[in-house]
Protein backbone atom coordinates (compact mmCIF):
# COMPACT_ATOMS: atom_id res chain seq x y z
CA UNK A 1 0.00 0.00 0.00
CA UNK A 2 1.23 3.36 -0.79
CA UNK A 3 1.95 5.47 2.00
CA UNK A 4 0.66 8.36 -0.11
CA UNK A 5 -2.25 7.95 -1.88
CA UNK A 6 -4.38 10.27 -4.67
CA UNK A 7 -7.35 10.45 -5.83
CA UNK A 8 -8.51 10.45 -8.54
CA UNK A 9 -5.60 8.43 -10.87
CA UNK A 10 -6.99 10.21 -14.11
CA UNK A 11 -9.11 13.19 -14.39
CA UNK A 12 -10.13 14.94 -17.53
CA UNK A 13 -12.21 18.09 -17.63
CA UNK A 14 -13.43 20.85 -20.34
CA UNK A 15 -11.53 24.06 -20.04
CA UNK A 16 -13.34 26.22 -17.67
CA UNK A 17 -14.00 23.87 -15.23
CA UNK A 18 -13.14 23.67 -11.13
CA UNK A 19 -10.84 21.10 -10.96
CA UNK A 20 -9.97 19.08 -7.42
CA UNK A 21 -7.34 16.43 -6.52
CA UNK A 22 -7.12 14.69 -3.45
CA UNK A 23 -4.14 13.08 -1.30
CA UNK A 24 -4.43 11.38 1.54
CA UNK A 25 -1.27 10.01 3.72
CA UNK A 26 -1.08 7.71 6.87
CA UNK A 27 1.77 9.55 8.85
CA UNK A 28 2.55 12.58 10.99
CA UNK A 29 4.58 15.38 8.48
CA UNK A 30 5.21 18.93 9.14
CA UNK A 31 4.86 19.45 5.64
CA UNK A 32 3.20 18.45 2.20
CA UNK A 33 4.31 19.22 -1.21
CA UNK A 34 2.14 19.44 -4.45
CA UNK A 35 4.40 19.10 -7.31
CA UNK A 36 3.62 18.93 -11.27
CA UNK A 37 5.21 17.37 -14.14
CA UNK A 38 4.34 18.03 -17.91
CA UNK A 39 4.28 15.36 -20.32
CA UNK A 40 7.85 14.70 -20.92
CA UNK A 41 8.99 17.29 -18.51
CA UNK A 42 10.49 17.33 -15.12
CA UNK A 43 9.07 18.16 -12.05
CA UNK A 44 7.92 21.72 -10.36
CA UNK A 45 7.14 22.63 -7.05
CA UNK A 46 3.39 24.25 -6.67
CA UNK A 47 3.58 24.39 -3.31
CA UNK A 48 4.95 23.38 -0.04
CA UNK A 49 2.26 23.94 3.02
CA UNK A 50 2.02 23.14 6.70
CA UNK A 51 -1.42 24.09 7.50
CA UNK A 52 -4.45 26.12 6.11
CA UNK A 53 -4.59 26.97 2.58
CA UNK A 54 -2.16 28.96 0.05
CA UNK A 55 -3.08 30.48 -3.45
CA UNK A 56 -1.18 30.87 -6.23
CA UNK A 57 -2.62 32.55 -9.65
CA UNK A 58 -5.52 29.89 -10.40
CA UNK A 59 -4.23 27.19 -7.74
CA UNK A 60 -5.25 26.72 -4.22
CA UNK A 61 -3.93 24.26 -1.98
CA UNK A 62 -5.15 23.27 1.50
CA UNK A 63 -4.33 20.70 4.35
CA UNK A 64 -5.71 19.49 7.05
CA UNK A 65 -2.84 18.28 9.46
CA UNK A 66 -5.08 16.39 11.34
CA UNK A 67 -7.27 14.41 9.36
CA UNK A 68 -3.63 13.78 7.08
CA UNK A 69 -5.59 15.17 3.87
CA UNK A 70 -4.80 17.46 1.63
CA UNK A 71 -6.58 18.95 -1.59
CA UNK A 72 -5.48 21.12 -4.80
CA UNK A 73 -7.88 23.03 -6.66
CA UNK A 74 -7.89 24.84 -9.96
CA UNK A 75 -9.92 27.08 -10.85
CA UNK A 76 -11.14 27.92 -14.34
CA UNK A 77 -8.87 24.78 -15.73
CA UNK A 78 -6.95 25.71 -18.96
CA UNK A 79 -5.50 23.24 -21.16
CA UNK A 80 -1.86 24.13 -20.03
CA UNK A 81 -2.64 23.01 -16.78
CA UNK A 82 -2.62 19.46 -18.17
CA UNK A 83 -0.16 17.75 -16.45
CA UNK A 84 0.57 15.03 -13.70
CA UNK A 85 -0.05 16.12 -9.80
CA UNK A 86 1.97 14.71 -7.22
CA UNK A 87 1.69 15.29 -3.34
CA UNK A 88 4.74 14.52 -1.86
CA UNK A 89 6.39 14.51 1.55
CA UNK A 90 9.47 14.23 3.17
CA UNK A 91 10.93 12.37 5.82
CA UNK A 92 14.66 11.16 5.62
CA UNK A 93 13.59 10.54 1.79
CA UNK A 94 10.87 12.69 -0.45
CA UNK A 95 7.81 9.77 -0.44
CA UNK A 96 5.84 10.53 -3.43
CA UNK A 97 2.24 10.32 -4.26
CA UNK A 98 0.59 8.09 -6.73
CA UNK A 99 -0.16 11.04 -9.07
CA UNK A 100 -2.98 12.11 -10.80
CA UNK A 101 -2.93 12.30 -14.49
CA UNK A 102 -5.19 15.33 -15.78
CA UNK A 103 -6.02 16.31 -19.17
CA UNK A 104 -8.06 19.61 -19.86
CA UNK A 105 -9.53 20.06 -23.60
CA UNK A 106 -10.47 22.65 -24.98
CA UNK B 1 13.08 29.18 -12.75
CA UNK B 2 14.06 26.83 -10.23
CA UNK B 3 17.96 27.43 -9.95
CA UNK B 4 18.56 24.02 -10.45
CA UNK B 5 20.53 22.68 -13.70
CA UNK B 6 21.37 19.21 -14.87
CA UNK B 7 23.16 18.01 -17.22
CA UNK B 8 23.28 16.58 -19.78
CA UNK B 9 19.50 16.84 -20.86
CA UNK B 10 19.38 13.85 -22.99
CA UNK B 11 22.00 11.02 -23.78
CA UNK B 12 22.81 7.63 -24.66
CA UNK B 13 24.35 4.76 -23.71
CA UNK B 14 24.97 1.00 -24.42
CA UNK B 15 25.10 -1.31 -21.71
CA UNK B 16 27.85 -1.89 -19.30
CA UNK B 17 29.18 1.51 -20.31
CA UNK B 18 29.08 3.74 -17.36
CA UNK B 19 27.88 7.38 -17.06
CA UNK B 20 27.93 10.97 -15.06
CA UNK B 21 24.98 12.73 -14.18
CA UNK B 22 25.76 16.67 -12.80
CA UNK B 23 23.23 18.72 -10.69
CA UNK B 24 24.40 22.23 -9.51
CA UNK B 25 22.23 23.55 -7.38
CA UNK B 26 21.43 27.13 -5.59
CA UNK B 27 23.67 28.45 -3.17
CA UNK B 28 23.03 27.02 -0.09
CA UNK B 29 21.01 24.51 -0.34
CA UNK B 30 22.65 21.75 1.83
CA UNK B 31 20.40 18.98 0.90
CA UNK B 32 20.42 17.50 -2.51
CA UNK B 33 18.08 14.04 -3.71
CA UNK B 34 18.66 11.89 -6.77
CA UNK B 35 15.35 10.05 -7.94
CA UNK B 36 14.74 7.89 -11.26
CA UNK B 37 11.47 7.88 -13.08
CA UNK B 38 11.41 5.45 -15.76
CA UNK B 39 8.70 6.21 -18.56
CA UNK B 40 5.12 6.26 -17.46
CA UNK B 41 6.07 5.64 -13.66
CA UNK B 42 6.41 7.86 -10.97
CA UNK B 43 10.05 8.89 -9.44
CA UNK B 44 12.01 6.50 -7.12
CA UNK B 45 13.94 7.71 -4.76
CA UNK B 46 18.24 6.52 -5.25
CA UNK B 47 19.77 8.61 -2.80
CA UNK B 48 20.13 11.92 -0.44
CA UNK B 49 23.15 13.45 0.30
CA UNK B 50 23.48 16.83 3.28
CA UNK B 51 26.78 18.71 3.58
CA UNK B 52 28.59 15.91 1.04
CA UNK B 53 27.56 13.38 3.49
CA UNK B 54 24.79 10.42 2.20
CA UNK B 55 22.06 10.36 4.76
CA UNK B 56 19.59 8.24 2.90
CA UNK B 57 19.31 5.56 -0.01
CA UNK B 58 16.42 3.93 -1.56
CA UNK B 59 16.11 0.31 -3.17
CA UNK B 60 19.00 1.15 -5.59
CA UNK B 61 22.28 -1.50 -5.93
CA UNK B 62 25.96 0.21 -5.13
CA UNK B 63 26.24 0.41 -8.50
CA UNK B 64 24.52 3.90 -8.48
CA UNK B 65 26.67 6.22 -6.40
CA UNK B 66 26.67 9.85 -5.84
CA UNK B 67 29.07 12.70 -4.79
CA UNK B 68 27.92 16.45 -3.10
CA UNK B 69 30.68 19.08 -3.84
CA UNK B 70 31.30 22.25 -1.26
CA UNK B 71 30.07 24.80 -4.27
CA UNK B 72 26.53 22.77 -4.00
CA UNK B 73 26.78 20.19 -7.28
CA UNK B 74 26.39 17.13 -7.62
CA UNK B 75 26.84 13.88 -8.97
CA UNK B 76 25.11 10.49 -10.12
CA UNK B 77 27.77 7.48 -11.28
CA UNK B 78 26.05 4.44 -12.78
CA UNK B 79 28.11 1.53 -13.66
CA UNK B 80 27.81 -1.13 -15.61
CA UNK B 81 24.58 0.12 -16.84
CA UNK B 82 21.66 -2.06 -17.85
CA UNK B 83 19.12 -1.28 -20.02
CA UNK B 84 16.41 -0.56 -16.67
CA UNK B 85 18.22 1.97 -16.00
CA UNK B 86 16.75 3.83 -19.11
CA UNK B 87 14.73 6.80 -17.52
CA UNK B 88 14.37 10.37 -16.89
CA UNK B 89 17.16 10.98 -13.90
CA UNK B 90 15.82 14.27 -11.53
CA UNK B 91 17.81 15.84 -8.99
CA UNK B 92 16.12 18.01 -6.48
CA UNK B 93 17.45 20.39 -3.52
CA UNK B 94 16.32 22.08 -0.55
CA UNK B 95 17.79 24.69 1.98
CA UNK B 96 18.58 23.20 5.36
CA UNK B 97 18.08 19.11 6.34
CA UNK B 98 14.62 19.01 7.31
CA UNK B 99 11.34 19.83 5.19
CA UNK B 100 11.85 22.84 3.11
CA UNK B 101 10.89 24.40 -0.40
CA UNK B 102 12.09 21.61 -3.24
CA UNK B 103 13.99 22.30 -6.39
CA UNK B 104 13.94 20.18 -9.19
CA UNK B 105 16.20 20.01 -12.20
CA UNK B 106 14.66 20.01 -15.53
CA UNK B 107 16.25 16.00 -15.66
CA UNK B 108 18.63 14.21 -17.50
CA UNK B 109 16.99 11.98 -19.89
CA UNK B 110 19.34 8.45 -20.28
CA UNK B 111 19.00 5.98 -22.87
CA UNK B 112 20.43 2.49 -22.57
CA UNK B 113 20.99 0.51 -26.14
Amino acid sequence: KNEVEQSPQNLTAQEGEFITINCSYSVGISALHWLQQHPGGGIVSLFMLSSGKKKHGRLIATINIQEKHSSLHITASHPRDSAVYICSYNTDKLIFGTGTRLQVFP
Amino acid sequence: ETGVTQSPTHLIKTRGQQVTLRCSSQSGHNTVSWYQQALGQGPQFIFQYYREEENGRGNFPPRFSGLQFPNYSSELNVNALELDDSALYLCASTRGRGPGELFFGEGSRLTVL
